[in-house]
């Protein structure tokens, strides 16, 4: 079946312009998460969805970050006015409900901003 | 708060030669754990876990096992191949109260690299 898809996969933007990142989960899934990796290091939790409810946004960085999942499938990760240090990769993940641990990541999206 | 600790890469290795990439962890209460995969130019994929002490996870001829003693999950292959080559994350996810939540802490990542 289909995976987690992104899009897009590469955007390049100039700085003080609004982005937004697409993630489609996989079918059925009913957790989203947003991560965001930096070159050389470890992804990094932004914020996570069941179903249409936003959990937890504790690790978006600030309030130029904004996350929507409206209708409990498809979300959108929104970066306004971008600066520099907002280039990195952002991954999204989906899970199945209950008690999986396992999430499914998709290919991610790489940000630049010029 | 959690965090995972990899050893520092990349590592070199030759094939069929034994793998070992240590992750250790901080967690306050009783951690998932996981090492995740990640092949030139795809995606993070899951390769192992085990949810609670003891636990050994295994796939593809990768092990871990669960120390909470040594709060450590290191990563072993007895016989690496050219195909192995690739970044491993060691990952943690923690429950809350019983609850299954699945926000992941990653380590930094280790870059291996297998030569025939």
């Amino acid at each position: 079946g289909a995976g987690v898809s992104q899009s897009p996969r590469y955007k390049v933007t100039k700085r003080g312009q609004d982005v937004a990142l697409r993630c489609d989960p996989i079918s059925g899934h009913v957790s989203l998460y947003w991560y965001r990796q930096a070159l050389g290091q470890g992804p990094e939790f932004l914020t996570y969805f069941n179903y249409e409810a936003q959990q937890d946004k504790s690790g978006l960085p600030n309030d130029r970050f904004s996350a929507e999942r409206p209708e409990g499938s498809i979300s959108t990760l929104t970066i306004q006015r971008t600066e520099q240090r907002d280039s990195a990769m952002y991954r999204c993940a989906s899970s199945p409900a209950g008690t999986s641990y396992e999430q499914y990541f998709g290919p991610g999206t790489r940000l630049t901003v010029t | 708060g959690n965090s995972v600790t990899q050893m520092e890469g990349p590592v070199t290795l030759s094939e069929e030669a034994f793998l070992t990439i240590n992750c250790t962890y901080t967690a306050t209460g009783y951690p998932s754990l996981f090492w995740y995969v990640q092949y030139p130019g795809e995606g993070l994929q899951l390769l192992l876990k085990a949810t609670k002490a003891d636990d050994k996870g295994s796939n593809k001829g990768f092990e871990a096992t669960y120390r909470k003693e040594t709060t450590s999950f290191h990563l072993e292959k007895g016989s690496v191949q050219v195909s192995d080559s690739a970044v491993y994350f060691c990952a943690l996810s923690e429950r809350a109260g019983g609850t299954s939540y699945g926000k992941l802490t990653f380590g930094q990542g280790t870059i291996l690299t297998v030569h025939p």
